[in-house]
């Protein structure tokens, strides 16, 4: 029962062009959304986030965009860089539950930015 | 200002054996949050305790696992009598409450390998 499906294993971008990366959910109760970061051998970093009473957060080269009627939510992150290279992972949760800290995370869409 | 610290950072057992993973929560953190990240995958919830407490443990496997955070002292995950499918990345999250929408805080992770 996957609850939230990243269904771009990788992806591959030039430098300087526009990643984008996708995450549908199912659980209606699902209320804040997370994008974390992760680098081989650490441990994930956080990124952004987005409320659901929001349809997009900026912040930086990182803007997410949410749209609950389709349940989904994407990551787009311009200019990439080489840097960002990564896997990324949505992780939502129930904030207005007691274990906010109880993310759901998808399968994580692996980033490769070519210089 | 230390991170999420946890330890080892890899370890190897024998199927049979008992493995016992070590997290310090950041300075000020009381909550402390288990993930197990199975190849391949995301991570998957385990468990949320609090000091002495254990607050939601609805994703530990019913047998061999175990975790507590004592008053004093780190958090530790215990799996007994391990066989190769405990073969994971297990990373450990804390933060200083238990409801608010500051991002959790990971550590590295403790890589087992279950010979």
């Amino acid at each position: 029962d996957q609850q939230v499906k990243q269904n771009s294993p990788s992806l591959s971008v030039q430098e300087g062009r526009i990643s984008i990366l996708n995450c549908d959910y199912t659980n209606s109760m699902f209320d804040y959304f997370l994008w974390y970061k992760k680098y081989p051998a650490e441990g994930p970093t956080f990124l952004i986030s987005i409320s659901s009473i929001k349809d997009k957060n900026e912040d930086g080269r990182f803007t997410v965009f949410l749209n609950k009627s389709a349940k989904h939510l994407s990551l787009h992150i311009v200019p990439s860089q080489p840097g960002d290279s990564a896997v990324y992972f949505c992780a939502p949760n129930n904030a207005g539950g007691t274990s906010y800290g109880k993310l759901t995370f998808g399968q994580g869409t692996i980033l490769t930015v070519h210089p | 200002n230390a991170g999420v610290m946890q330890n080892p950072r890899h370890l190897v057992r024998r199927r049979g054996q008992e493995a016992r993973l070590r997290c310090s929560p950041m300075k000020g953190h009381s909550h402390v949050y288990w993930y197990r990240q199975l190849p391949e995958e995301g991570l998957k919830f385990m468990v949320y305790l609090q000091k002495e407490n254990i607050i939601d443990e609805s994703g530990m496997p019913k047998e061999r696992f175990s975790a507590e955070f004592p008053k004093e002292g780190p958090s530790i995950l215990r799996i007994q009598q391990v066989v190769r499918g405990d073969s994971a990345a297990y990373f450990c999250a804390s933060s200083s409450a238990a409801v608010d929408n500051s991002p959790l805080h990971f550590g590295n992770g403790t890589r087992l390998t279950v010979t």
